[in-house]
């Protein structure tokens, strides 16, 4: 069965710490892994988008990770900041189609003063 | 530009009535589609199209209808709600390729009453 699993479910941190966040899948074909950050009341938005040769993407102070190997990623937060407070989705594309998108569950990460 | 545009933001129905929600991109996407967000759960794909006059279902299609008579415009279309279709309804919009980051709107929250 294709599925995205994320954890933790959700995460408190201090601003300025670092965070991690994971995403085991076991979607196949893969085609690419996606990170989204969702603020709350708005749509979700284009953190990485990550090829089965690609290890590592930075945006900025995101860093997305990638084994295809053992079919994990994980997200790091680098000096949290305030805006940084929102829900972090892991999407894995199926066999290259648009239409086969698999979403997970998300994490929510809130950054407390 | 304004990206993807939907309306409204908030809806209330009575079950058993009809309404239609409305998504408009100004990116000249080719690949537009339609996701729910329910609490615990990931987005889930409602319909999809990959250019005008072509539409697909995704994974939970019932209920709903859609059509694409422009490249810009997606609308959904509900028939008859019912209180399962209680939900935030997302529309997205992308170029159609393997690797295009998928670009959403900010929501229509609709609750069925």
């Amino acid at each position: 069965k294709n599925q995205v699993e994320q954890s933790p479910q959700s995460l408190i941190i201090l601003e300025g710490k670092n965070c991690t966040l994971q995403c085991n899948y076991t979607v196949s074909p893969f085609s690419n892994l996606r990170w989204y950050k969702q603020d709350t009341g708005r749509g979700p938005v284009s953190l990485t988008i990550m090829t089965f040769s690609e290890n590592t993407k930075s945006n900025g102070r995101y860093t997305a990770t990638l084994d295809a190997d053992t079919k994990q990623s994980s997200l790091h937060i680098t000096a949290s900041q305030l805006s940084d407070s929102a829900s972090y989705i892991c999407v894995v594309v199926k066999g290259g189609s648009q239409g086969n998108l698999i979403f997970g569950k998300g994490t929510k990460l809130s950054v407390k003063p | 530009n304004a990206g993807v545009t939907q309306t409204p933001k908030f809806q209330v129905l009575k079950t058993g009535q009809s309404m239609t929600l409305q998504c408009a991109q100004d990116m000249n996407h080719e690949y537009m589609s339609w996701y729910r967000q329910d609490p615990g759960m990931g987005l889930r794909l409602i319909h999809y199209s990959v250019g005008a006059g072509i539409t697909d279902q995704g994974e939970v299609p019932n209920g709903y209808n859609v059509s694409r008579s422009t490249t810009e415009d997606f609308p959904l279309r509900l028939l008859s709600a019912a209180p399962s279709q209680t939900s935030v309804y997302f529309c997205a919009s992308s170029y159609g390729k393997e690797y295009s980051p998928l670009h959403f709107g900010n929501g229509t929250r609709l609750t069925v009453t």
